[in-house]
């Protein structure tokens, strides 16, 4: 069974440019979960949806956008991108009824 | 309230011996508590997990001790291999909202 799947694996974007990370679940998972990891503030919740509906949102300001399609396939966005923005942004996947979680390898962006 | 404490930063043990890891949580909806181990350039990997209702649990060489009235949950790795040197995250959830809050990792080596 394939894990999940995050593309691209690695980005560099400049400042004010606007970015898309994509998200691919493992298969029959519905729930997928968006993460920002970076050295000084560590894991933090982006957002979660669950059949196409975001039913949980993190303290992150409105440049940070995500949809989820018909197939749990999900992308997240960022507009007018910050340089504190450069971090490893991972996705999780979870069955509609557990709590398990299990993470992709992450997109690493670089805002310069 | 939201927050999971996490330590030591970093730890080194010799080889066979026992890795211990101490996380501390305030919210008491908490009820999902799993332990991630990180290698670089990795996403995170779900190791083990406990719920509430079990003061301990073992796969292997890792064990998870839960102490629910203390609000402490720890990890413990027996006869350590210089394999297991990574960082390893605490995480709490409440079921239903798949919103992990994580601790802020440990860097564990482990020496040959």
């Amino acid at each position: 069974k394939a894990g999940v799947t995050q593309t691209p694996r690695y980005l560099i974007k400049t400042r004010g440019q606007q970015v898309t990370l994509s998200c691919s679940p493992i298969s029959g998972h519905r729930s997928v979960s968006w993460y920002q990891q970076t050295p000084g503030q560590g894991l933090q919740f982006l957002f979660e949806y669950f059949s196409e509906t975001q039913r949980n949102k993190g303290n992150f300001p409105g440049r940070f956008s995500g949809r989820q399609f018909s197939n749990s396939r999900s992308e997240m966005n960022v507009s007018t991108l910050e340089l504190g923005d450069s971090a490893l942004y991972l996705c999780a996947s979870t069955l509609w009824d557990s709590t398990e979680a299990f993470f992709g390898q992450g997109t690493r962006l670089t805002v310069v | 309230q939201q927050q999971v404490k996490q330590s030591p930063q970093s730890l080194i043990v010799q080889k066979g011996g026992i890795s211990i890891i101490n996380c501390a949580y305030e919210n008491t909806a908490f009820d999902y508590f799993p332990w991630y181990q990180q290698f670089p350039g990795k996403g995170p990997a779900l190791l083990i997990a406990i719920r509430p209702d079990v003061s301990e649990k073992k796969e292997g060489r890792f064990t998870i001790s839960f102490n629910k009235s203390a609000k402490q949950f720890s990890l413990h790795i027996m006869d350590s291999q210089p394999g297991d040197s990574a960082t390893y995250f605490c995480a709490a959830t409440t079921s239903g909202t798949y919103k992990y809050i994580f601790g802020t990792g440990t860097r564990l080596k482990v020496l040959a």
